[in-house]
Protein backbone atom coordinates (compact mmCIF):
# COMPACT_ATOMS: atom_id res chain seq x y z
CA UNK A 1 0.00 0.00 0.00
CA UNK A 2 1.70 3.77 -0.88
CA UNK A 3 2.30 5.30 2.27
CA UNK A 4 3.48 8.52 3.22
CA UNK A 5 5.60 8.67 6.68
CA UNK A 6 6.30 12.37 8.78
CA UNK A 7 8.74 12.32 10.95
CA UNK A 8 9.16 13.47 13.94
CA UNK A 9 5.83 13.63 15.02
CA UNK A 10 6.15 16.78 17.10
CA UNK A 11 9.08 19.07 17.60
CA UNK A 12 10.10 22.14 19.83
CA UNK A 13 12.86 24.56 18.91
CA UNK A 14 13.76 28.14 19.93
CA UNK A 15 13.22 30.71 18.18
CA UNK A 16 15.91 32.05 15.83
CA UNK A 17 16.99 28.07 15.09
CA UNK A 18 16.95 25.63 12.42
CA UNK A 19 15.49 22.53 12.10
CA UNK A 20 14.63 19.90 9.50
CA UNK A 21 11.33 17.95 8.97
CA UNK A 22 11.18 14.20 7.29
CA UNK A 23 8.48 12.59 4.86
CA UNK A 24 9.17 9.32 3.42
CA UNK A 25 7.53 7.92 0.70
CA UNK A 26 6.84 4.56 -1.09
CA UNK A 27 4.91 5.65 -4.06
CA UNK A 28 7.47 6.12 -6.51
CA UNK A 29 8.06 7.74 -8.96
CA UNK A 30 5.51 9.97 -8.29
CA UNK A 31 3.49 13.29 -9.92
CA UNK A 32 4.61 15.54 -7.53
CA UNK A 33 4.99 15.94 -3.96
CA UNK A 34 4.16 19.10 -1.83
CA UNK A 35 4.62 20.29 1.25
CA UNK A 36 1.51 22.25 3.67
CA UNK A 37 1.56 24.25 6.71
CA UNK A 38 -1.50 23.98 8.88
CA UNK A 39 -2.11 26.84 11.27
CA UNK A 40 -3.71 26.01 14.41
CA UNK A 41 -7.48 25.96 13.70
CA UNK A 42 -6.74 27.03 10.05
CA UNK A 43 -6.97 24.61 6.25
CA UNK A 44 -3.51 23.68 5.11
CA UNK A 45 -1.97 26.27 2.90
CA UNK A 46 0.91 25.17 0.68
CA UNK A 47 4.17 25.73 1.06
CA UNK A 48 6.29 24.09 -2.09
CA UNK A 49 5.82 21.48 -5.03
CA UNK A 50 8.23 19.28 -6.77
CA UNK A 51 8.46 17.17 -9.13
CA UNK A 52 9.81 13.72 -9.13
CA UNK A 53 13.14 15.04 -11.20
CA UNK A 54 13.32 17.93 -9.05
CA UNK A 55 15.90 17.88 -5.73
CA UNK A 56 15.02 21.03 -4.25
CA UNK A 57 12.72 24.11 -4.04
CA UNK A 58 12.57 27.17 -1.75
CA UNK A 59 10.02 29.60 -0.57
CA UNK A 60 11.69 32.49 1.85
CA UNK A 61 12.81 30.43 4.81
CA UNK A 62 11.34 27.43 3.41
CA UNK A 63 13.26 25.04 1.48
CA UNK A 64 12.11 21.26 0.42
CA UNK A 65 14.47 18.89 -1.14
CA UNK A 66 13.82 15.32 -2.53
CA UNK A 67 16.14 12.03 -2.99
CA UNK A 68 14.00 9.67 -4.97
CA UNK A 69 17.09 7.23 -3.98
CA UNK A 70 16.04 6.92 -0.30
CA UNK A 71 12.62 8.07 -1.41
CA UNK A 72 12.75 10.68 1.27
CA UNK A 73 11.99 14.61 1.05
CA UNK A 74 12.76 16.98 4.02
CA UNK A 75 11.58 20.33 4.60
CA UNK A 76 14.21 22.80 6.35
CA UNK A 77 12.99 25.54 8.22
CA UNK A 78 15.64 28.58 8.60
CA UNK A 79 16.34 31.01 11.14
CA UNK A 80 12.47 29.80 12.65
CA UNK A 81 10.25 32.27 14.04
CA UNK A 82 6.91 32.24 16.50
CA UNK A 83 4.55 32.23 13.00
CA UNK A 84 6.39 28.88 11.88
CA UNK A 85 4.23 27.69 14.64
CA UNK A 86 2.12 25.07 12.50
CA UNK A 87 1.33 21.22 11.36
CA UNK A 88 3.86 20.71 8.00
CA UNK A 89 1.64 17.91 6.36
CA UNK A 90 3.59 16.06 3.17
CA UNK A 91 1.66 15.07 0.10
CA UNK A 92 2.50 13.02 -2.52
CA UNK A 93 -0.13 12.38 -6.08
CA UNK A 94 1.08 9.10 -7.55
CA UNK A 95 1.61 9.41 -10.98
CA UNK A 96 -1.27 8.62 -13.99
CA UNK A 97 -3.84 8.71 -11.18
CA UNK A 98 -6.36 10.60 -12.82
CA UNK A 99 -7.11 13.30 -9.61
CA UNK A 100 -6.88 14.46 -6.82
CA UNK A 101 -8.71 11.55 -5.36
CA UNK A 102 -5.64 9.34 -4.91
CA UNK A 103 -3.57 11.95 -3.48
CA UNK A 104 -1.84 10.48 -0.16
CA UNK A 105 -1.56 12.10 2.90
CA UNK A 106 1.02 12.04 5.89
CA UNK A 107 -0.02 12.71 9.22
CA UNK A 108 2.01 15.77 9.81
CA UNK A 109 4.93 17.09 12.04
CA UNK A 110 3.59 19.69 14.88
CA UNK A 111 6.28 21.75 15.20
CA UNK A 112 6.23 24.49 18.28
CA UNK A 113 8.54 27.47 18.14
CA UNK A 114 9.12 28.85 21.98
CA UNK A 115 10.42 32.43 22.51
CA UNK B 1 -13.05 38.51 -0.28
CA UNK B 2 -12.00 35.46 -2.54
CA UNK B 3 -12.13 32.31 -0.50
CA UNK B 4 -13.53 29.09 0.87
CA UNK B 5 -15.81 29.28 3.11
CA UNK B 6 -17.18 26.87 5.38
CA UNK B 7 -20.17 26.67 8.17
CA UNK B 8 -20.76 26.36 11.00
CA UNK B 9 -17.03 26.36 12.61
CA UNK B 10 -18.35 24.25 15.41
CA UNK B 11 -20.96 22.16 15.69
CA UNK B 12 -22.08 19.78 18.68
CA UNK B 13 -24.78 17.17 17.69
CA UNK B 14 -26.26 13.95 19.43
CA UNK B 15 -25.99 10.47 18.01
CA UNK B 16 -28.61 9.71 15.03
CA UNK B 17 -29.13 13.43 14.53
CA UNK B 18 -28.64 14.35 10.45
CA UNK B 19 -26.33 17.43 10.30
CA UNK B 20 -25.22 19.10 7.09
CA UNK B 21 -21.82 20.90 6.79
CA UNK B 22 -21.98 23.57 4.34
CA UNK B 23 -18.59 24.62 2.22
CA UNK B 24 -19.06 27.73 -0.46
CA UNK B 25 -16.17 28.85 -2.27
CA UNK B 26 -16.03 32.31 -4.66
CA UNK B 27 -13.30 31.10 -7.22
CA UNK B 28 -15.65 28.83 -9.32
CA UNK B 29 -12.95 26.34 -9.30
CA UNK B 30 -14.22 23.10 -10.89
CA UNK B 31 -13.27 20.96 -8.21
CA UNK B 32 -14.42 20.21 -4.38
CA UNK B 33 -13.66 17.95 -1.78
CA UNK B 34 -14.45 16.79 1.73
CA UNK B 35 -12.12 15.49 4.33
CA UNK B 36 -11.87 14.47 7.52
CA UNK B 37 -8.66 14.89 9.64
CA UNK B 38 -8.03 12.81 12.76
CA UNK B 39 -5.15 12.83 15.23
CA UNK B 40 -2.95 10.71 13.52
CA UNK B 41 -4.03 10.04 10.33
CA UNK B 42 -3.50 12.22 7.41
CA UNK B 43 -6.17 14.18 5.86
CA UNK B 44 -9.07 11.39 5.00
CA UNK B 45 -11.09 12.25 0.96
CA UNK B 46 -14.44 11.38 2.15
CA UNK B 47 -16.11 12.98 -1.21
CA UNK B 48 -15.07 15.11 -4.47
CA UNK B 49 -16.88 17.07 -7.32
CA UNK B 50 -15.57 16.98 -10.25
CA UNK B 51 -18.15 19.90 -11.33
CA UNK B 52 -22.01 20.82 -10.74
CA UNK B 53 -23.78 17.32 -10.58
CA UNK B 54 -21.02 15.02 -10.40
CA UNK B 55 -19.67 13.51 -7.33
CA UNK B 56 -17.24 10.57 -6.38
CA UNK B 57 -16.39 8.84 -3.54
CA UNK B 58 -13.06 8.76 -1.87
CA UNK B 59 -11.29 6.25 0.76
CA UNK B 60 -14.36 7.09 3.67
CA UNK B 61 -17.74 7.64 2.18
CA UNK B 62 -19.84 5.38 4.80
CA UNK B 63 -22.42 7.56 6.95
CA UNK B 64 -22.27 10.25 4.22
CA UNK B 65 -23.87 12.33 1.53
CA UNK B 66 -22.87 15.01 -1.09
CA UNK B 67 -24.98 17.18 -3.63
CA UNK B 68 -23.39 19.85 -5.92
CA UNK B 69 -26.17 21.75 -7.77
CA UNK B 70 -24.19 24.56 -8.25
CA UNK B 71 -20.35 24.88 -8.45
CA UNK B 72 -19.86 26.81 -6.00
CA UNK B 73 -21.43 24.89 -3.42
CA UNK B 74 -20.58 21.42 -1.80
CA UNK B 75 -22.65 20.25 1.30
CA UNK B 76 -21.67 17.31 3.08
CA UNK B 77 -24.43 15.43 4.74
CA UNK B 78 -24.22 12.84 7.62
CA UNK B 79 -27.43 11.46 7.59
CA UNK B 80 -27.30 9.47 11.14
CA UNK B 81 -24.26 10.89 12.59
CA UNK B 82 -22.29 8.61 15.10
CA UNK B 83 -19.55 9.15 17.35
CA UNK B 84 -17.37 7.89 15.17
CA UNK B 85 -17.90 10.77 12.94
CA UNK B 86 -16.61 13.47 15.84
CA UNK B 87 -13.65 14.75 13.60
CA UNK B 88 -12.58 17.79 12.35
CA UNK B 89 -14.01 18.32 8.44
CA UNK B 90 -12.47 20.40 5.70
CA UNK B 91 -13.79 21.36 2.12
CA UNK B 92 -11.24 22.51 -0.30
CA UNK B 93 -11.29 23.34 -4.07
CA UNK B 94 -8.99 23.41 -6.92
CA UNK B 95 -9.17 24.77 -10.79
CA UNK B 96 -7.81 21.62 -11.84
CA UNK B 97 -7.88 17.80 -11.52
CA UNK B 98 -3.70 17.40 -13.22
CA UNK B 99 -2.72 14.56 -11.00
CA UNK B 100 -2.53 17.18 -8.21
CA UNK B 101 0.17 19.44 -9.81
CA UNK B 102 -2.37 22.56 -8.69
CA UNK B 103 -2.74 23.02 -5.26
CA UNK B 104 -5.72 22.46 -3.00
CA UNK B 105 -7.74 25.26 -1.44
CA UNK B 106 -8.82 24.60 1.75
CA UNK B 107 -11.08 26.13 4.49
CA UNK B 108 -10.78 26.59 7.81
CA UNK B 109 -12.73 23.23 8.80
CA UNK B 110 -15.44 22.47 11.18
CA UNK B 111 -15.17 21.28 13.78
CA UNK B 112 -17.78 18.53 14.48
CA UNK B 113 -18.60 16.98 18.03
CA UNK B 114 -21.46 13.98 17.82
CA UNK B 115 -22.63 12.63 21.76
Amino acid sequence: KNQVEQSPQSLIILEGKNCTLQCNYTVSPFSNLRWYKQDTGRGPVSLTIMTFSENTKSNGRYTATLDADTKQSSLHITASQLSDSASYICVVSPPFSGGYNKLIFGAGTRLAVHP
Amino acid sequence: DAGITQSPRYKITETGRQVTLMCHQTWSHSYMFWYRQDLGHGLRLIYYSAAADITDKGEVPDGYVVSRSKTENFPLTLESATRSQTSVYFCASSFSDRGGNSPLHFGNGTRLTVT
